[in-house]
């Protein structure tokens, strides 16, 4: 039980363009989940909450108009990374908080961005 | 604000040796504490947790015990399997569900 999903596991795009990832609770549902970025060799930064039915909540230094997040149902968040470029290659993964009242996450398994 | 260190790798072992891995935290209050595992290609996966002070997490053979005391929650096995090879994240949670993240330590078992 518990499983998230993302999907694309890899994606390659050209800079300007605009990429989504998606990220599903399989087999829960999650009010609350969040996204990471992981750069090679580091560890996980926490870019924002979301929150199913309102606005995602960024940490400082994130560009919300650059990561756009839409958590439109509760097993359903998705990153929008808009006008992307170089420095936007990166691992981001999702996690979702179950059970609703739990400090617990579980993870997908990350998606890739390449940006040529 | 919270923070996460824990000892740098890369760790290499051989297979029936005893594993540690050095935690320890930094918090305002009283955080819950985590070992996440990430296997090469997977995404995270809980490895285990304590909630309060004295708990102890454990789950394949890994044990962690919250320290107040020492602000710490160190992670031991004391027989390391080639399976074992993996990254090992040190969290934490407190009050807002937000993870703080350690560096990662990675881990490699030898035959």
């Amino acid at each position: 039980g518990a499983v998230v999903s993302q999907h694309p596991s890899r994606v390659i795009c050209k800079s300007g363009t605009s990429v989504k990832i998606e990220c599903r609770s399989l087999d829960f549902q999650a009010t609350t989940m969040f996204w990471y970025r992981q750069f090679p060799k580091q560890s996980l930064m926490l870019m924002a909450t979301s929150n199913e039915g309102s606005k995602a909540t960024y940490e400082q230094g994130v560009e919300k108009d650059k990561f756009l997040i839409n958590h439109a149902s509760l097993t359903l968040s998705t990153l929008t990374v808009t006008s992307a470029h170089p420095e936007d290659s990166s691992f981001y993964i999702c996690s979702a908080r179950w059970p609703s009242g739990s400090d617990t996450q579980y993870f997908g398994p990350g998606t890739r961005l390449t940006v040529l | 604000g919270n923070s996460v260190t824990q000892m740098e790798g890369p760790v290499t072992l051989s297979e029936e040796a005893f594993l540690t891995i050095n935690c320890t935290y930094t918090a305002t209050g009283y955080p819950s504490l985590f070992w996440y595992v990430q296997y090469p290609g997977e995404g995270l996966q809980l490895l285990l947790k304590a909630t309060k002070a004295d708990d102890k997490g454990s789950n394949k053979g890994f044990e962690a015990t919250y320290r107040k005391e020492t602000t710490s929650f160190h992670l031991e096995k004391g027989s390391v399997q080639v399976s074992d090879s993996a990254v090992y994240f040190c969290a934490l949670s407190e009050g807002d569900y937000k993870l703080s993240f350690g560096a990662g330590t990675t881990v490699t078992v030898r035959a």
